[in-house]
């Protein structure tokens, strides 16, 4: 089966621009989470919708934000792009986690953002 | 709190010998544990996985794990690298409960595999 597909793959921003980004899940998948990864901090978690509502956020500011469709197909934005905002944002899909605890997520090759 | 410490952020091996990348981890709870490796501007990919079931967990590409309780540990270890091996690897607890901010994953902050010829 396909795999998570995350598009664009590679984005050049300038600041004060917003951006959206896309996570198309595994078929079947009901789970879409989104994390953040800079050199600095590590992988940091953005936030996770489930069935099209937002079950979890992170301590990012609310220039972050997202949102899941019916087909649970996710979109993240950013507004205001700082650049501290370039990083690789990658999202993870699973059926669901309550459910699915153990199996694991299966990761997009993510998008990396550069803002200049 | 949850937690996941990999004891090292760098290790380096020669191919063809043993690989060791510590884990530790702090959780309530019996927690689900995942090792991840990353290849340069690639996501994650899943190696194995502890869910209650065997404590000496076996995954992809000759890698496996064994988890402690007594010592909260999930060391990944392979019996010998591969030049292909060379990437990072995370450790990972999964919260089964809403993780709240941390969100439903803890990640460890990685440890970067460098495998000399």
């Amino acid at each position: 089966k396909a795999g998570v597909t995350q598009t664009p793959r590679y984005l050049i921003k300038t600041r004060g621009q917003q951006v959206t980004l896309s996570c198309s899940p595994i078929s079947g998948h009901r789970s879409v989470s989104w994390y953040q990864q800079t050199p600095g901090q590590g992988l940091q978690f953005l936030f996770e919708y489930f069935s099209e509502t937002q079950r979890n956020k992170g301590n990012f500011p609310g220039r972050f934000s997202g949102r899941q469709f019916s087909n649970s197909r996710s979109e993240m934005n950013v507004s205001t792009l700082e650049l501290g905002d370039s990083a690789l944002y990658l999202c993870a899909s699973s059926y669901d986690r309550l459910r699915d605890r153990g199996h694991g997520y299966t990761f997009g090759s993510g998008t990396r953002l550069t803002v200049v | 709190a949850q937690s996941v410490t990999q004891l090292d952020s760098h290790v380096s091996v020669s191919e063809g010998t043993p690989v060791l990348l510590r884990c530790n981890y702090s959780s309530s709870y019996s927690p689900s544990l995942f090792w991840y490796v990353q290849h340069p501007n690639k996501g994650l990919q899943l190696l194995l996985k502890y869910t209650s079931a065997a404590t000496l967990v076996k995954g992809i590409n000759g890698f496996e794990a064994e988890f402690k309780k007594s010592e909260t540990s999930f060391h990944l270890t392979k019996p010998s690298a591969h030049m292909s091996d060379a990437a990072e690897y995370f450790c990972v607890v999964s919260w089964r409960y809403y993780g709240g901010s941390q969100g439903n994953l803890i990640f460890g902050k990685g440890t970067k595999l460098s495998v000399k010829p």
